[in-house]
């Protein structure tokens, strides 16, 4: 059973401060997800990573997949309140078509 | 652009009753997943569907079944409704099972 955990569950943060998201796991992706979620709707897309130690830039946002493809991160430069949601890693087997969802982080960006 | 189409969007029903949730994925997707994610709790991989057949199977209640139409749209008949089945469900829709998911809006299921 792949079993992603995300840390930390919480995070309440001022505007402008700067936070980082995990989500460790002890199986290997073959790719790994990452999604913000706004209550009621579904999740939505941020970006997609599949190379070990792969780095991707999205304006303030940096994730990082881990050399062993087991663990990611999720950096948020300068928060802004345009930020507060549910953040989940998702993460795909081979030879599976089933995306595995982390347990989430819930950012709260105060203005 | 057309998006993951999910109905209906509120749903009220009562115990021991039976429900079905409709999807309709983005046009020429031909991979459909369903997810149940109840208050606070993460989405959880229920059943999904390639070229309408099964693919892959979470945990899905043997109370519930899922296919996937000609059409490629998908049903998820829910029956003998418990308390514990009141949550959001997703569906969401992908390209050959690969890459990329969609998610609907979802279906709030409230059972009474």
């Amino acid at each position: 059973t792949q079993l992603l955990e995300q840390s930390p569950q919480f995070l309440s943060i001022q505007e402008g401060e700067n936070l980082t998201v995990y989500c460790n796991s002890s199986s290997v992706f073959s790719s790994l997800q990452w999604y913000r979620q706004e209550p009621g709707e579904g999740p939505v897309l941020l970006v997609t990573v599949v190379t070990g130690g792969e780095v991707k830039k999205l304006k303030r946002l940096t994730f990082q997949f881990g050399d062993a493809r087991k663990d990611s991160s999720l950096h948020i430069t300068a928060a802004q309140p345009g930020d507060t949601g549910l953040y989940l890693c998702a993460g795909k087997v081979d030879s599976s078509y089933k995306l595995i969802f982390g347990s989430g982080t819930r950012l709260l960006v105060r203005p | 652009a057309a998006g993951v189409i999910q109905s209906p969007r509120h749903l009220i029903k009562e115990k021991r009753e039976t429900a079905t949730l409709k999807c309709y994925p983005i046009p020429r997707h031909d991979t459909v997943y369903w997810y149940q994610q109840g208050p606070g709790q993460d989405p959880q991989f229920l059943i999904s569907f390639y070229e309408k057949m099964q693919s892959d199977k979470g945990s899905i209640p043997d109370r519930f079944s899922a296919q996937q139409f000609s059409d490629y749209h998908s049903e998820l008949n829910m029956s003998s409704l418990e308390l514990g089945d009141s949550a959001l469900y997703f569906c969401a829709s992908s390209f050959q099972g690969a890459g990329k998911l969609t998610f609907g809006s979802g279906t709030r299921l409230t059972v009474v």
